[in-house]
């Protein structure tokens, strides 16, 4: 199992609709889980932090589900402005600072 | 502004000759890192270092030195390089509590001829 997976996709939905992201890591002892958003060339950006209790912000939320490994993200009412590249990034275990990114997936909003 | 600096923004050179790209961040970070960033591969990392004189081999190291004199600076130095680094190069820095937000430098595209 590769350490942190993602659907590359790319998800093609239309403005309005609701999209979900999925991501599964294979290391138990990880303990801090992000979602990044990335534009093409440009440099990642922390969308959130998720927490064991799940999050929101505005359109966008987080869960973790810990006992199945995987973190999952939402967006809801999807803009123009969401289209770019999703990134699940996880920590290598307990009290490390490295992270392991997921390769991305790419979401494409559609006027 | 809290930021990360990283130079050049685009890098072309050739084989062999040695090269450096800086990265300087203002937040007073203990933790930088360097990534790079390649089709269907995502962000691999290069080298970290936790702080000053305090380096570490990531996933990718080989080809690759780095240094940590100071704790704003932490420049990536291409001794040889060789047309498979060609790619997009990230910085990044942290704190190192729990849950930090990493900020990343704009990125270097670097090409070797």
């Amino acid at each position: 199992r590769k350490e942190v997976e993602q659907d590359p996709g790319p998800f093609n939905v239309p403005e309005g609709a609701t999209v979900a992201f999925n991501c599964t890591y294979s290391n138990s002892a990880s303990q801090s889980f992000f979602w990044y958003r990335q534009d093409c060339r440009k440099e990642p950006k922390l969308l959130m932090s998720v927490y064991s209790s799940g999050n929101e912000d505005g359109r966008f939320t987080a869960q973790l589900n810990r006992a199945s490994q995987y973190i999952s993200l939402l967006i809801r009412d999807s803009k123009l402005s969401d289209s770019a590249t999703y990134l699940c990034v996880v920590n290598r275990g307990a009290g490390s600072y490295q992270l392991t990114f997921g390769k991305g997936t790419k979401l494409s909003v559609i006027p | 502004e809290a930021q990360v600096t990283q130079n050049p923004r685009y890098l072309i050179t050739v084989t062999g000759k040695k090269l450096t790209v800086t990265c300087s961040q203002n937040m007073n970070h203990e933790y930088m890192s360097w990534y790079r960033q390649d089709p269907g591969l995502g962000l691999r990392q290069i080298y970290y270092s936790m702080n000053v004189e305090v380096t570490d081999k990531g996933d990718v190291p080989e080809g690759y030195k780095v240094s940590r004199k100071e704790k704003r600076n932490f420049p990536l130095i291409l001794e040889s390089p060789s047309p498979n680094q060609t790619s997009l190069y990230f910085c990044a820095s942290s704190g190192i509590a729990t849950n930090e937000k990493l900020f990343f430098g704009s990125g270097t595209q670097l090409s070797v001829l």
